[in-house]
């Protein structure tokens, strides 16, 4: 079957530590996405890639960075420069822009906790 | 800067009871709008997708329905079952692909 795979699901970390999260696809799409959910709120845009070798920052990149080597794979590294880090992170691909529908199919997440 | 709106934040039915979830968006220049839904500690999964030219959206019980005039979209639930307690999300697509989500509204369903 076709998806997404997030790992690891739990992740707990320690200040001052680099953590990666994993996030692979056989979708055979071009774009992948990192949110950030937190409690209350809605899904926040980390960093998206339409292309591999290329990807932007969203709208709260500070303190995460990624790469985008194969087209099947989009991992986040969360540094220790993210000054609140806990959270519950969602990775999600998409097809090419302009095929006519830019439907988002979600990994089932990684929950981080720093302790 | 697009910002997306849900509310009630939470909402709870007793079973049978028909839903009426909102949303409402401030910049009508969108490409299209999609209803999530998450299940506790899930990933979401997509529901609907009403393109910025359609009014609504149909599948099996549900129904969501988009004006863009007025930056707003219902999503409909008819006879609501336990299986629908959720959170459900709506997430609106600008021009540049980068979706703006709303906190979403959780749902409860009482037998």
């Amino acid at each position: 079957d076709g998806g997404i795979t997030q790992s690891p699901k739990y992740l707990f970390r320690k200040e001052g530590q680099n953590v990666t999260l994993s996030c692979e696809q056989n979708l055979n799409h071009d774009a992948m996405y990192w949110y950030r959910q937190d409690p209350g709120q809605g899904l926040r845009l980390i960093y998206y890639s339409q292309i591999v070798n290329d990807f932007q920052k969203g709208d709260i990149a500070e303190g995460y960075s990624v790469s985008r080597e194969k087209k099947e794979s989009f991992p986040l590294t969360v540094t220790s420069a993210q000054k609140n880090p806990t959270a519950f992170y969602l990775c999600a691909s998409s097809p090419p822009a302009g095929s006519g529908a830019n439907v988002l199919t979600f990994g089932a997440g990684s929950r981080l906790t720093v302790l | 800067k697009q910002e997306v709106t849900q509310i009630p934040a939470a909402l709870s039915v007793p079973e049978g009871e028909n839903l009426v979830l909102n949303c409402s968006f401030t910049d009508s220049a969108i490409y299209n709008l999609q209803w999530f839904r998450q299940d506790p500690g899930k990933g979401l999964t997509s529901l609907l997708l009403i393109q910025s030219s359609q009014r609504e959206q149909t599948s099996g019980r549900l129904n969501a329905s988009l004006d863009k005039s007025s930056g707003r979209s219902t999503l409909y639930i008819a006879a609501s079952q336990p299986g629908d307690s959720a959170t459900y999300l709506c997430a609106v697509t600008p021009n540049d692909y980068k979706l703006s989500f709303g906190a979403g509204t959780t749902v409860t369903v009482r037998a």
